[in-house]
């Protein structure tokens, strides 16, 4: 079964640091581009960024209101995917999903996983 | 305030045909693929729509996506209580150098 779970969130205070994972099974993960996306309560879908595969040298493409703040790595042997989300701010409080893009469907994000809450609070 | 603008909600009843506009620019939706997706109540979401108008194995035919210029719309027919959810298109900029989504249109099946 393709699957993705993450892992890691939280309660974390302003100005901290938390990291998550997301756990790939049921795919060659290696093959795959991943994406980070979040969503705060109540709010729509925000992309975070995503780690592109070894064929593109894992490149990391981020949104600019996380940027130089987070962090995308992988780990193919692994099969996981990370975010190292430095210096957090009350509104990066959102539900974390991680999305695998599929090449057949030009990239869409066809598995998701079913998302890990962070809260960013004093 | 996102990149692609969406209508915050629309309804329809059992049967129904509700389309869901997708407004962008040129450095979005008129040069990259538009997808869609669906977001049923406290669940992950899933992929839609893909390459503007293409449906993924599962998804039903009722579903239809189109692509003209700067704008994309999806439309369901057939319009099913299981169909309430939250609808987002999403797509590459090219400004941005990054994926954006719309604000998410919510379908109301009365």
């Amino acid at each position: 079964e393709v699957q993705l779970v993450e892992s890691g969130g939280g309660l974390v205070q302003p100005g901290g640091s938390l990291r998550l994972s997301c756990a790939a099974s049921g795919f060659t993960f290696s093959d795959q581009y991943m994406d980070w996306v979040r969503q705060a309560p109540g709010k729509g879908l925000e992309w975070v960024g995503r780690a592109r595969n070894k064929p593109n040298t894992y490149n990391t493409d981020y949104a600019a209101s996380v940027k130089g703040r987070f962090m995308i790595s992988r780990d193919d042997s692994k099969n996981s995917m990370y975010l190292q989300m430095n210096n957090l701010k009350i509104e990066d409080t959102a539900v974390y999903y991680c999305a695998r893009e599929w090449q057949l469907y030009y990239y869409g994000m066809d598995v998701w996983g079913q998302g890990t809450a962070v809260t960013v609070s004093s | 305030q996102s990149v692609l603008t969406q209508p915050p909600s629309t309804s329809g009843t059992p049967g129904q045909r509700v389309t869901i506009s997708c407004s962008g620019s040129n450095s979005n939706i008129e040069n990259n693929y538009v997808y869609w997706y669906q977001q049923l109540p406290g669940t992950a979401p899933k992929l839609l729509i893909y390459k503007n108008d293409q449906r993924p194995s599962g998804v039903p035919d009722r579903f239809s996506g189109s692509k003209s210029g700067t704008s994309a719309s999806l439309a369901i027919n057939g319009l099913r209580s299981e169909d309430e959810a939250d609808y987002y298109c999403a797509t590459w900029d090219d400004s941005l150098s990054g994926r954006v989504f719309g604000g998410g249109t919510k379908v109301t099946v009365l």
